[in-house]
C-alpha cells in the first residue's frame, strides 16, 4: 500500500498568517493527491484535487502544489473558519490511503 | 443539492452484525463509484470499501471477509453488512461519492454514523 506522511501534526498561526502543510507519498503518485478539511463532529470536504485543481466554492487563499512524492497545502491569509484538520490522500488507486492529519489551531 | 444520509449505525458486542445504509439524492447515483470510509475517535480516516458503477468491489484488508459493500441503484443506496464485529471497528462510519472527474477523489461525505463495538 502506498503511505501517506503528514507535517507538521499541528501548527499555531494567527489570523492573517500563511499556513503550509507538507505531505509525503511513499511512491510515485504523480500528481493523484488530494486535501480535505475537517472540523469537529463534521464530515471532510474536499478542498483541492489533481494536486492543484480547487474544489468549486473553496476560496482562492487555499492552494495546492506539487507531483510526485511531496506535496505542499498553503492557506494564504488565514480566516477564523479556516481553522481545522486537514488531510491528504493519495487518489492513485485503492486502497485510499490519508495523511495523519495537521491541526491549524489559533496562536 | 448533493445529499448522503447514512443510518444503521449503533452499539453492537462483539462478534456481532450491522448493516449500514446510505440514501443518495440530488445526483445520478448509478454513474457513481461510491466508498465507506471510517474513522476512529477523530483519529486519521481509514477507507474500508468501495463499489464501481459495474458493481465491482474492493475492500481493505482489516475487513476483508467480514465486511460487504453493495448497493441497489434503483433505490439509490448504498449499504454496508458489517459481520464479525471487533472493538477496534469502533468509528464513524462515512458513507461518501467519488468524483466523476477525479478517480478515488472523494467530492461529498455524508455526515457519519457511530459504530460502537463493546461488551
Amino acid at each position: 500500500d502506498i503511505q501517506m506522511t503528514q507535517s507538521p501534526s499541528s501548527v499555531s498561526a494567527s489570523v492573517g498568517d500563511r499556513v503550509t502543510i507538507t505531505c509525503r507519498a511513499s511512491q510515485d503518485i504523480r500528481s493523484w493527491l488530494a486535501w480535505y478539511q475537517q472540523k469537529p463532529g463534521k464530515a471532510p470536504k474536499l478542498l483541492i484535487f489533481d494536486a492543484t485543481t480547487l474544489q468549486s466554492g473553496v476560496p482562492s487563499r487555499f492552494s495546492g502544489s506539487g507531483s510526485g512524492t511531496d506535496f505542499t497545502l498553503t492557506i494564504s491569509g488565514l480566516q477564523p473558519e479556516d481553522f481545522a484538520t486537514y488531510y491528504c490522500q493519495q487518489a492513485k488507486r485503492v486502497p485510499l490511503i490519508f495523511g495523519g492529519g495537521t491541526k491549524v489551531e489559533i496562536k | 443539492e448533493v445529499q448522503l444520509v447514512e443510518s444503521g449505525g449503533g452499539l453492537v458486542q462483539p462478534g456481532g452484525s450491522l448493516r449500514l445504509s446510505c440514501e443518495a439524492s440530488g445526483f445520478s447515483f448509478s454513474k457513481h463509484d461510491m466508498h465507506w470510509v471510517r474513522q476512529r475517535s477523530g483519529n486519521r480516516l481509514e477507507w474500508v470499501a468501495d463499489i464501481g458503477t459495474n458493481d465491482a468491489t474492493d475492500h481493505a484488508a482489516s475487513v476483508k471477509g467480514r465486511f460487504f459493500i453493495s448497493r441497489e441503484n434503483a433505490k439509490n443506496s448504498l449499504f454496508l453488512q458489517m459481520n464479525s464485529l471487533r472493538v477496534e471497528d469502533t468509528a464513524v462510519y462515512y458513507c461518501a461519492r467519488e468524483a466523476e472527474s477525479s478517480p478515488e477523489t472523494v467530492d461529498y461525505w455524508g455526515q457519519g454514523v457511530l459504530v460502537t463495538v463493546s461488551s
